[in-house]
């Protein structure tokens, strides 16, 4: 089945603690991407992939971090978490081609204390 | 940078009749407008898009329009059913279409039986 997961799909940490959200699709897709959501904001992007070694920050990316070793995997890293970072973090991937769209994964709820 | 306005926040309607939510754009160099259906609990779907050589798209009871000139864009749903009750976000690109995405804030749909 053609799918993105995500792991943790919850998590709950205090401030400071560093973490990682894994993220990896099966689909074979060069594009990948994090957004977080929040109340009243929609979905905002974090930080993109084109692909493997290629990242460039989206709208919001302070105080994350990522990598793209692999084509499959994209991991969103919290070095020192802060409670503003508390939001429902989804990940996402899509073939670099016209007419295609993103596959979203079922989203990751952080809360940080 | 792109910034997508979204229309009602909320929208309740009954059962078998039919609903509308719209969205503005700012950045007239944007091409590609998709729009996503967020169930509880799961990641965003897309439903249907256009792009900027379209004035309507359908399919089935969901149809898109495009005013480029107005920078407007709007997704109609028709004879609503239970099922369709889920946040709507729209969202615009500049890009082949799957890439660089700014989403409106999302609309709660309530379909009342």
């Amino acid at each position: 089945e053609a799918q993105v997961t995500q792991n943790p799909r919850y998590l709950i940490t205090v401030t400071g603690k560093k973490l990682t959200v894994t993220c990896s699709q099966n689909m074979n897709h060069e594009y990948m991407s994090w957004y977080r959501q929040d109340p009243g904001l929609g979905l905002r992007q974090i930080y993109y992939s084109m692909n493997v070694e290629v990242t460039d920050k989206g709208d919001v990316p302070e105080g994350y971090k990522v990598s793209r070793k692999e084509k499959r995997n994209f991991p969103l890293i919290l070095e020192s978490p802060s409670p503003n970072q508390t939001s429902l973090y989804f990940c996402a991937s899509g073939a670099r081609v016209k007419g295609d769209t993103q596959y979203f994964g079922p989203g990751t709820r952080l809360t940080v204390l | 940078g792109e910034n997508v306005e979204q229309h009602p926040s909320t929208l309740s309607v009954q059962e078998g009749d039919s609903a509308v939510i719209k969205c503005t754009y700012s950045d007239s160099a944007s091409n590609y407008f998709p729009w996503y259906k967020q169930e509880l609990g799961k990641g965003p779907q897309l439903i249907i898009d256009i792009r900027s050589n379209v004035g309507e798209k359908k399919d089935q009871r969901i149809a898109v329009t495009l005013n480029k000139t107005a920078k407007h864009f709007s997704l109609h749903i028709t004879e609503t059913q239970p099922e369709d009750s889920a946040v709507y976000f729209c969202a615009a690109s500049p890009l082949f279409g799957n890439e660089k995405l700014t989403f409106g804030t999302g609309t709660r749909l309530t379909i009342i039986p």
